[in-house]
């Protein structure tokens, strides 16, 4: 499977900031999501990341306040802006070769604390 | 629409006894079902998959898991636990054609293994 790596692996960051997290893979991918992951809770998915066009949002998720970038087949990055203390989450990137019957393979994820 | 119920979001076994974690589901078509497993401080592996065919499926580290139609369940089963079994598991299901590949998860397990 396809070997996938998100930075930063975690930070700490004050209210009103942004920051993006990026996530590489090791080969080119159709699919590549972004979740939010709440402290004891599931993974909620955020966006599906479009190549060359806009991200999909899911109920309850905009793109003013999470844009996400795709330029290539194998890179997407998500911001996370103007930052409170309830943004505080684990963000994880996974990619599928496209397929619902495709397992998706998920990074580290980014530890994200908001003071 | 789709969704996933696990019971017992905490479950403690000791060291050799067998692990039973329960997943429900719903969905208006056929699913595809998956099981991954988190560890501390990591992101999501993929334990095992059910897309077609046969209907016990099995996984890595002993894992196995039974696609039941009839009680339309997914449960995840092992014969023996180890303590490097302590993680929180997780159940998903994805709905077959067309081209939603949207992952709805179940709010997790955690699986407790005393000596």
């Amino acid at each position: 499977s396809a070997v996938i790596s998100q930075k930063p692996s975690r930070d700490i960051c004050q209210r009103g900031t942004s920051l993006t997290i990026q996530c590489q893979v090791d080969s080119q991918v159709t699919m590549m999501f972004w979740y939010r992951q709440q402290p004891g809770q599931s993974l909620t998915l955020i966006a599906t990341a479009n190549q060359g066009s806009e991200a999909t949002y899911e109920s309850g998720f905009v793109i003013d306040k999470f844009p996400i970038s795709r330029p290539n087949l194998t890179f997407s990055t998500l911001t996370v802006s103007n930052m409170s203390p309830e943004d505080s989450s684990i963000y994880l990137c996974s990619v599928s070769p496209g397929g619902s019957n495709q397992p998706q393979h998920f990074g580290d994820g980014t530890r994200l604390s908001i003071l | 629409a789709q969704s996933v119920t696990q019971l017992g979001s905490h479950v403690s076994v000791s060291e050799g006894a067998l692990v039973l974690l329960r997943c429900n589901y719903s969905s208006s078509v056929p699913p595809y079902l998956f099981w991954y497993v988190q560890y501390p401080n990591q992101g999501l592996q993929l334990l095992l998959k059910y897309t077609t065919g046969a209907t016990l499926v099995k996984g890595i580290n002993g894992f196995e898991a039974e696609f039941k139609k009839s009680e339309t369940s997914f449960h995840l089963t092992k014969p023996s636990a180890h303590m490097s079994d302590a993680a929180e598991y997780f159940c998903a299901v994805s709905e077959s054609g067309g081209s939603n590949y949207k992952l709805t998860f179940g709010k997790g397990t955690l699986l407790t293994v005393n000596p």
